[in-house]
Formats: C-alpha cells, sequence, structure tokens
C-alpha cells in the first residue's frame, strides 16, 4: 500500500491555459474525492466518485473544471481557460465503501496550482 | 450537518498535553464527530472520531460532552510533531460523503 499519490505535485501556468491534474487512490478504494484548498482555509469539496461514477459535486465546480474516473482506478481533473483564482492546493482522497469509517478518507500531498 | 467552531490557534509545551476544544452546540443525534489534522505541506490525516463516548486510539483521545455540544481532542504527550492545524468535523455518516473542514486550529508545539 503506497498510499495516495497526486501528479504533478507542483503546476505553474499562465491564465488562460488548461492544466490537467492526476491522482492515483490506495489500489482497493472504490471512494475517490477532490477538494481544493486555498492558503489559511481548510480543504473545500469538489467532487466525488464511487467507482467510475461521479456521485456528487459541488457548486464550486464551475463548467471550466471536469474530472472523470475512468474503469473506476485513477482521476483526473482538468481545468479549462485558468483563472487567477484558481491558484489553490488540489487535494485528492479515497476511502472504502464499506469500511468501518465512512468518512475516515486518506489524502494525497495535493498538486499545488499556481496561476500567473 | 451540524457547524463546529474552534479557537484559531493554541501552543503548547513539548511533552505536555495539548486539549484542543470544539463547540458543535447544533450536532444532532445521529451526528459523529470527526478530527483530522493538516501537517504543513501535507494532506489532511484522519486521528479519530466518536458519537456519545469518549474515544482512544494510538494518536489522540476524544472526549465528548455529555449533552454532545462540545468535544475535546487531547494529545496526551505532545511532540514538535504534533504541530499542524486540527479539524473538528461534525457529520451525518448517511448523508453526503465529503468533509466540510472549516478553518481549524492551529496547534503550535513548543520546545
Amino acid at each position: 500500500d503506497t498510499g495516495v499519490s497526486q501528479n504533478p505535485r507542483h503546476k505553474i501556468t499562465k491564465r488562460g491555459q488548461n492544466v490537467t491534474f492526476r491522482c492515483d487512490p490506495i489500489s482497493e478504494h472504490n471512494r475517490l474525492y477532490w477538494y481544493r484548498q486555498t492558503l489559511g482555509q481548510g480543504p473545500e469539496f469538489l467532487t466525488y466518485f464511487q467507482n467510475e461514477a461521479q456521485l456528487e459535486k459541488s457548486r464550486l465546480l464551475s463548467d471550466r473544471f471536469s474530472a472523470e474516473r475512468p474503469k473506476g482506478s485513477f482521476s483526473t481533473l482538468e481545468i479549462q481557460r485558468t483563472e487567477q483564482g484558481d491558484s489553490a492546493m488540489y487535494l485528492c482522497a479515497s476511502s472504502l465503501r464499506y469500511q468501518k469509517n465512512p468518512y475516515e478518507q486518506y489524502f494525497g500531498p495535493g498538486t499545488r496550482l499556481t496561476v500567473t | 450537518d451540524a457547524k463546529t467552531t474552534q479557537p484559531p490557534s493554541m501552543d503548547c509545551a513539548e511533552g505536555r498535553a495539548a486539549n484542543l476544544p470544539c463547540n458543535h452546540s447544533t450536532i444532532s443525534g445521529n451526528e459523529y464527530v470527526y478530527w483530522y489534522r493538516q501537517i504543513h505541506s501535507q494532506g489532511p490525516q484522519y486521528i479519530i472520531h466518536g458519537l456519545k463516548n469518549n474515544e482512544t486510539n494510538e494518536m489522540a483521545s476524544l472526549i465528548i460532552t455529555e449533552d454532545r455540544k462540545s468535544s475535546t481532542l487531547i494529545l496526551p504527550h505532545a511532540t514538535l510533531r504534533d504541530t499542524a492545524v486540527y479539524y473538528c468535523i461534525a457529520m451525518d455518516q448517511t448523508g453526503a460523503n465529503n468533509l466540510f473542514f472549516g478553518t481549524g486550529t492551529r496547534l503550535t508545539v513548543i520546545p
């Protein structure tokens, strides 16, 4: 078990460019979550997958954001036409549906996005 | 889900117990109290959770008042590695699966 991994760890992009982040959850975990964290704030929920199905999306997830989880394994989060307000840490977490503690989520180290 | 209130920051001497309070006066009967922490430049880490009874694990103890309107996370012997932001979350386990973190308490363990 190598934990949740995220790539890249850091991304600097110019406003208007598209970016894509990848998350690899713990192998047997069927639930996958994306959160966004800005400086001085706690993580904010963006979206959630159970296997390959995207079951919930936050109102924070504007139409410039899209997330996928093909085959229920890794997930990608794409941001189109980036804006300076998208600068944040993007965190991925995973969990197992039938584990004893449903809110015990395992987080990756995050991808820090800077939009210049 | 119930809103929680935590002090923005606390200090604790190394080796002493760190007691982190959390108010959740609007908590409902089926909402659990979860604690997570986030060490600088890392993702959040689960610590402990409880419903009514006090709980203890290898990381911490959770004391929940009888009326369930507040709780305290106790780190019995704080070390420098416990310096982190600690989040108290009240969640209904039958509802949404996302965690609402709030702004937490920044604990600084002082040598």
